[in-house]
């Protein structure tokens, strides 16, 4: 049981490339978030998913797309990508039973 | 405008001591979660509060919702190393549970020998 998983852990892109996040969990949760975290600004939604073929905006939306395909994944995109996404992304999802989320380990995002 | 206060912002206390951190809102909180993380790493769950007055521990940690939901407090006691990190607070202000928490900023807690 991996719970949340989160590929890759590190990338440095340059601006204008485009990326895709993916997101995977094994505990057969229905809710799922992509968050991303800035240094003193706490954690800020992006945008999460109810349930598949289902997404939803957050908090920050503008510059990233996502996709739940399968119940399990929950993929964010970026198309073009600027130095403003630089950023630690964080994934988490969450049961229908229990309302804690549960996240993963991360991916460092550095756009230059 | 931050929905969601910490603090303090950072901590340092001495091995052995007792320390608290404050998350307050302006608004009523649905649920209040409390978060720990390490240097690097993801968000490890602690403690979930939902009701007005709700006192949880875990160890020697104890979070305390109060009785209007708008405060809560993480109080550790008898700090030890491995208490050291970030402790965040999240937030359901929404009520439906399914939109995503909002966090506070954090509070950095580090553990002097």
């Amino acid at each position: 049981n991996a719970g949340v998983t989160q590929t890759p852990k590190f990338r440095v892109l340059k601006t204008g490339q485009s990326m895709t996040l993916l997101c995977a969990q094994d505990m057969n949760h229905e809710y799922m978030y992509w968050y991303r975290q800035d240094p003193g600004m706490g954690l800020r939604l992006i945008h999460y998913s109810v349930g598949e073929g289902t997404t939803a905006k957050g908090e920050v939306p503008d510059g990233y797309n996502v996709s739940r395909l399968k119940k399990q994944n929950f993929l964010l995109g970026l198309e073009s990508a600027a130095p403003s996404q630089t950023s630690v992304y964080f994934c988490a999802s969450r049961g229908l039973a229990r309302y804690e989320q549960y996240f993963g380990p991360g991916t460092r995002l550095t756009v230059t | 405008s931050q929905e969601l206060e910490q603090s303090p912002q950072s901590l340092i206390v001495q091995e052995g001591k007792n320390l608290t951190i404050n998350c307050t809102s302006s608004k009523t909180l649905y649920g209040l979660y409390w978060y720990k993380q390490k240097y690097g790493e993801g968000l490890i769950f602690l403690m979930m509060l939902q009701k007005g007055g709700e006192e949880k521990s875990h160890e020697k940690i104890t979070a305390k919702l109060d009785e209007k939901k708008q405060q809560s407090s993480l109080h550790i006691t008898a700090s030890q190393p491995s208490h050291a990190g970030i402790y965040l607070c999240g937030a359901d202000m929404s009520g439906g549970g399914a939109d995503g928490l909002t966090f506070g900023k954090g509070t950095h807690l580090i553990i002097q020998p």
